[in-house]
């Protein structure tokens, strides 16, 4: 079955700054790639996605880039803000059939 | 996006006794429906998916007669938690999927979740 990694676990940054969150995964057939943002005690909110047949996608300060070749895919988030700590998570999907990474607890300090 | 409602958010109950937690997708029909539970500081984990009308499909490791999924409708499922045991306390989280291919076949839109506390 899928496998999906996820690092780095924990990332503290300073406001204003770029986060990256870098993901792997290990089933080829896996053709849709979603990034999650979950708060404390709040279901995961579907922030970006990514079908396979696409190397980048933009939404405002937050896009994602995916390698298919190498089964990579990484979330950037720029000009970070305090509302941006929480938990992401990355997933890979194929239909009827997504895995979650780890997750990576975010941390933008003012 | 799409909303998915949970209820309740939270609840507690005693050991043995049974609890159900309700998902509902509010603006469009969920042909499939999944329900992860979530433990502190740890990832989703799947326990079984749901198509409309039909029998749940549970992954490997969950009861399915403690862990009883009902999914009647296109906007409604059910997670009945049966003789419930401290074990069980987690944050229970469904998700709801709708569309065709080309038309949001692979999105999942989660719910709020539900804290369980068995005592």
């Amino acid at each position: 079955g899928e496998n999906v990694e996820q690092h780095p676990s924990t990332l503290s940054v300073q406001e204003g700054d770029s986060a990256v969150i870098k993901c792997t995964y290990s089933d080829s057939a896996s053709n849709y790639f979603p990034w999650y943002k979950q708060e404390l005690g709040k279901g995961p909110q579907l922030i970006i996605d990514i079908r396979s047949n696409v190397g980048e996608k933009k939404d405002q300060r937050i896009a994602v880039t995916l390698n298919k070749t190498a089964k990579h895919f990484s979330l950037h988030i720029t000009e970070t803000q305090p509302e941006d700590s929480a938990v992401y998570f990355c997933a890979a999907s194929r239909v009827n059939d997504m895995r979650f990474g780890a997750g990576t607890r975010l941390t933008v300090k003012p | 996006g799409a909303v998915v409602s949970q209820h309740p958010s939270w609840v507690i109950c005693k050991s043995g006794t049974s609890v159900k937690i309700e998902c509902r997708s509010l603006d469009f029909q969920a042909t499939t429906m999944f329900w992860y539970r979530q433990f502190p500081k740890q990832s989703l984990m799947l326990m079984a998916t749901s198509n409309e009308g039909s029998k749940a499909t549970y992954e490997q490791g969950v009861e399915k007669d403690k862990f009883l999924i009902n999914h009647a409708s296109l906007t409604l499922s059910t997670l009945t938690v049966t003789s419930a045991h401290p074990e069980d306390s987690s944050f229970y989280i469904c998700s709801a999927r709708g569309g065709t291919i080309g038309r949001g076949l692979y999105e999942q839109y989660f719910g709020p979740g539900t804290r369980l506390t068995v005592t």
